[in-house]
């Protein structure tokens, strides 16, 4: 099955300065990558994805980019805010089409 | 957006004892997904909840433990059997909506506690 790893675990960054967050997946066959952040004591929530027909998506300060070939995608959050700091997730739909495996996950501290 | 609410919000429990944690969806959904998040980690899933059919398990999860119920298309049950402090999570509920190509949006989730 499917299987996602991201890196870093934490990643500390001064406000107003951008943060990369990596994942590779392993299943030749996903086709759907999604990001999640998640705040203290709050659910995911869904901030921006990526579909294989796809090389990149922006949506304001974030971004999204797949590289089929070597099976990684990354999260580029440009121009960092305290607001920013959060859990991030990375995930990928496996080989049955609805079920998301996680990444471990990165802990993102914005320091002002 | 669809609202996605879940009770309790929070429980603390006695070891042995069972909870029921139920996901309501205020518009029809095609996929109703349960996970788990043991502190400071990653979601797992432990399923996929089938309307009008028995849950689709993953590996490490059974049904004796984690009964799910999906009687209609806005609403599931996950029960926690038999519980042991290692049942201590987060436990989620997500959903996927007819053509929103995979995507999948979580309830706010029930923090348990076993004592």
């Amino acid at each position: 099955g499917e299987n996602v790893e991201q890196h870093p675990s934490t990643l500390s960054v001064q406000e107003g300065d951008s943060a990369v967050i990596k994942c590779t997946y392993s299943d030749s066959a996903s086709n759907y990558f999604p990001w999640y952040k998640q705040e203290l004591g709050k659910r995911p929530q869904l901030i921006i994805d990526i579909r294989s027909n796809v090389g990149e998506k922006k949506d304001q300060r974030i971004a999204v980019t797949l590289n089929k070939t070597a099976k990684h995608f990354s999260l580029h959050i440009t121009e960092t805010q305290p607001e920013d700091s959060a859990v991030y997730f990375c995930a990928a739909i496996s080989e049955y089409g609805n079920k998301l495996v996680f990444g471990a996950g990165t802990i993102l501290r914005v320091k002002s | 957006s669809a609202v996605i609410s879940q009770k309790p919000s929070r429980d603390i429990c006695q070891r042995g004892t069972s909870l029921t944690i139920q996901c309501q969806v205020d518009s029809q959904v095609t996929m109703m997904f349960w996970y788990r998040q043991q502190p400071g980690q990653s979601l797992t899933l432990i399923a996929t909840a089938n309307q009008g059919s028995e849950a689709t398990y993953e590996s490490g999860f059974v049904i004796d433990k984690f009964p799910i119920s999906r009687p209609n298309l806005t609403f599931s049950t996950l029960t926690v059997s038999n519980m042991s402090p290692e049942d201590s999570s987060i436990y989620l509920c997500s959903v996927g909506f007819q053509g929103a190509l995979n995507e999948q949006f979580f309830g706010p989730g029930t923090r348990l506690t076993v004592l």
